[in-house]
């Protein structure tokens, strides 16, 4: 049974870093393209980054430069290294594997939550 | 970034039949995915590539695409249908080739 299980929310100040994890099992990560997805209070779900099965990363323009998204094969896990937060941040963050065949995210966790705020 | 473009909101009469559109240029070139997120929950997916449903989503919902718009359509919608949909297809605008949401479509069954 696949599942994603991510952890490293909490509240966080304006311009402070926070690392998020996504512990996966039933699946190997790093046969999978893997992304980060979040959701606002409120608002709709956005794109915020992947990382392919080979190793090449993408991220949406909102976070290009101060997030990196990672893996650790050895621990079968999916990383989201967030710096320099601002309160456009807040959100929840979903952990998700991707379908390749068809271009698909097929599996999400069950999000943690992000609060940016002073 | 391409954007994807749904209704705000819809609603359907128990029993009855609604469709969600969604229109975006990088529908010209991707298949769109479906999910369905209730209140606290993450998205579920329920159409992707032509019309494929995982296991365990009811043959009530079904998936099309023509030019640049998808549609889901639930035929004989249930309570339990009530529900934000959104629609999702990969994005190879600018240099990078990621994913897109809609803006999302709540659908209410009265």
């Amino acid at each position: 049974e696949v599942q994603l299980v991510e952890t490293g929310g909490g509240l966080i100040q304006p311009g402070g870093s926070l690392r998020l994890s996504c512990a996966a099992s039933g699946f190997t990560v790093s046969s999978n393209y893997m992304s980060w997805v979040r959701q606002a209070p409120g608002k709709g779900l956005e794109w915020v980054s992947v990382i392919y099965s080979g190793g090449s990363t993408y991220y949406a323009d909102s976070v290009k430069g101060r997030f990196t998204i990672s893996r650790d094969n050895s621990k079968n896990t999916l990383y989201l290294q967030m710096n320099s937060l601002r309160a456009e941040d807040t959100a929840v963050y979903y952990c998700a594997r991707e379908n390749t065949i068809y271009g698909t995210i097929d599996y999400w966790g069950q999000g943690t939550l992000v609060t940016v705020s002073s | 970034s391409s954007e994807l473009t749904q209704d705000p909101a819809v609603s359907v009469a128990l029993g009855q039949t609604v469709r969600i559109t969604c229109q975006g240029d990088s529908l010209r070139s991707y298949y769109a995915s479906w999910y369905q997120q209730k209140p606290g929950q993450a998205p579920v997916l329920v159409i992707y590539g032509k019309n494929n449903r995982p296991s365990g989503i009811p043959d009530r919902f079904s998936g099309s695409s023509s030019g640049n718009t998808a549609s889901l359509t639930i035929t004989g919608a249930q309570a339990e249908d009530e529900a934000d949909y959104y629609c999702n297809s990969r994005d190879s605008s600018g240099n990078h080739l990621g994913h897109v949401f809609g803006t999302g479509t709540k659908v209410t069954v009265l």
